[in-house]
Order: C-alpha cells, then sequence, then structure tokens
C-alpha cells in the first residue's frame, strides 16, 4: 500500500497570512504514461463530508478560489492557500488515487492563530 | 446536479451487519465507480473500496477484506455496502463518493454506532 504522510498534524495561522501543508507518498504517484500525478486534496469542515480542491496536484476543481494551488511531483506534494479567509479553517487530507487502496493521509488542521 | 444521498443513521450491537446505501443522481450511475470511505469520530478518513456500477466488479482495502460487500441495485441507481461482524471500533461515519480520477461528489455521511 501506498503510505501517504502529511506535515504538519496541524497549523495555527493568521487571518490574511500563507498556510503550507505538505504531503509525502511512499512511492511514486507520477502515471507515466500521461505524465500526471494521482494525487488530490481535500478539505473538510466539522459535520460535512470532504470537499474536493485540487486534482491531477496542481488543478483546482471548479469553484475553488485561486488562492488555493497545488503543487510538486513523483512523491512530495504541497498545498498553499495564499490568504487564509475565515471559511478555510478545517482540515486537509491529501489522497493518493494511482493504486488501491487509494489512502489517504493523516490529515492537517488548520486553525485560527 | 450531480447529487449521492446516503441512508439514515444506525445502531446495531456487536456482531450484527449494517447496510448503508447512496443513491445517485443527476448523472448515468453506470458510468462512474463508487467509493467507499469511513471517518470515525475526530479521525481522519479511511478508504475501504470501490465499486463499477456498470460490471458490478469490486475491490475492497485489505482491512476489510471478508466483512465488507459492495453491490448495486442499477435500476434504482443505487449502491449499497455492508459490513458484517460489526465491533464497536466500527463506530464511524461512512461515506459514499463518485469516483473518477478523484472523489469530486460525496454522499451526506452515515453514522453507524455499534454498541451493546
Amino acid at each position: 500500500d501506498i503510505v501517504m504522510t502529511q506535515s504538519p498534524d496541524s497549523l495555527a495561522v493568521s487571518l490574511g497570512e500563507r498556510a503550507t501543508i505538505n504531503c509525502k507518498s511512499s512511492q511514486s504517484v507520477l502515471y507515466s504514461s500521461n505524465n500526471k500525478n494521482y494525487l488530490a486534496w481535500y478539505q473538510q469542515k466539522p459535520g460535512q463530508p470532504p470537499k474536493l480542491l485540487i486534482y491531477w496536484a496542481s488543478t483546482r476543481e471548479s469553484g475553488v478560489p485561486d488562492r488555493f494551488s497545488g503543487s510538486g511531483s513523483g512523491t512530495d506534494f504541497t498545498l498553499t492557500i495564499s490568504s487564509l479567509q475565515p471559511e478555510d479553517f478545517a482540515t486537509y487530507y491529501c489522497q493518493q488515487s494511482y493504486s488501491t487502496p487509494r489512502t489517504f493521509g493523516q490529515g492537517t488542521k488548520v486553525e485560527i492563530k | 446536479q450531480v447529487q449521492l444521498v446516503q441512508s439514515g443513521a444506525e445502531v446495531k450491537k456487536p456482531g450484527a451487519s449494517v447496510k448503508v446505501s447512496c443513491k445517485a443522481s443527476g448523472y448515468t450511475f453506470t458510468s462512474y465507480d463508487i467509493n467507499w470511505v469511513r471517518q470515525a469520530t475526530g479521525q481522519g478518513l479511511e478508504w475501504m473500496g470501490w465499486m463499477n456500477p456498470n460490471s458490478g466488479n469490486t475491490g475492497y482495502a485489505q482491512k476489510f477484506q471478508g466483512r465488507v460487500t459492495m453491490t448495486r441495485n442499477t435500476s434504482i441507481s443505487t449502491a449499497y455496502m455492508e459490513l458484517s461482524s460489526l465491533r464497536s471500533e466500527d463506530t464511524a461515519v461512512y461515506y459514499c463518493a463518485r469516483a473518477s480520477v478523484n472523489l469530486g461528489y460525496w454522499g451526506q455521511g452515515t453514522l453507524v454506532t455499534v454498541s451493546s
């Protein structure tokens, strides 16, 4: 199984500041035939299902604000929120869809500083 | 619009089984896999398995092999996840999600509580 490890586990950020979350996979999730990384980012707020933010490591889902960006390739990935808004305080998960089981990272909770 | 509507909360005794449904609308049910993901209270997301509604083919995470069964009824665009031999550690919210390269649409979640 591919193990997904996020860092940090939690992050305290002030409104308007940048937040950076890292995700590392135990093996590459880059599919060589199409040069795409099978890595997605989700946001989850209490009492709600997760919401897709980013797929293929860097493609924003329709309707997701452009302050959210994803980067990285192979085994190392980053989700950046450029200027935190009140609605961004939530838990964020990475997930690989390169192979089954489609494993998630343990989550990173973004809290108000 | 795409919607996945799950069945209501369940309370089960240890050793029992639970069957959660996930009714899809707003798209062709047989065109996308359905994945099931669970989340214990205060914990992270745990992927359980997938089902192809067209073929009925399934794949389960090793942890759930032998205890989970994913099925579908295409006539009513509904997917099912049945988990047997329940134990207290299975208490969680269970989600279905429409799968392509990502999980773009999720059900609202079904709380399953296992308690004697």
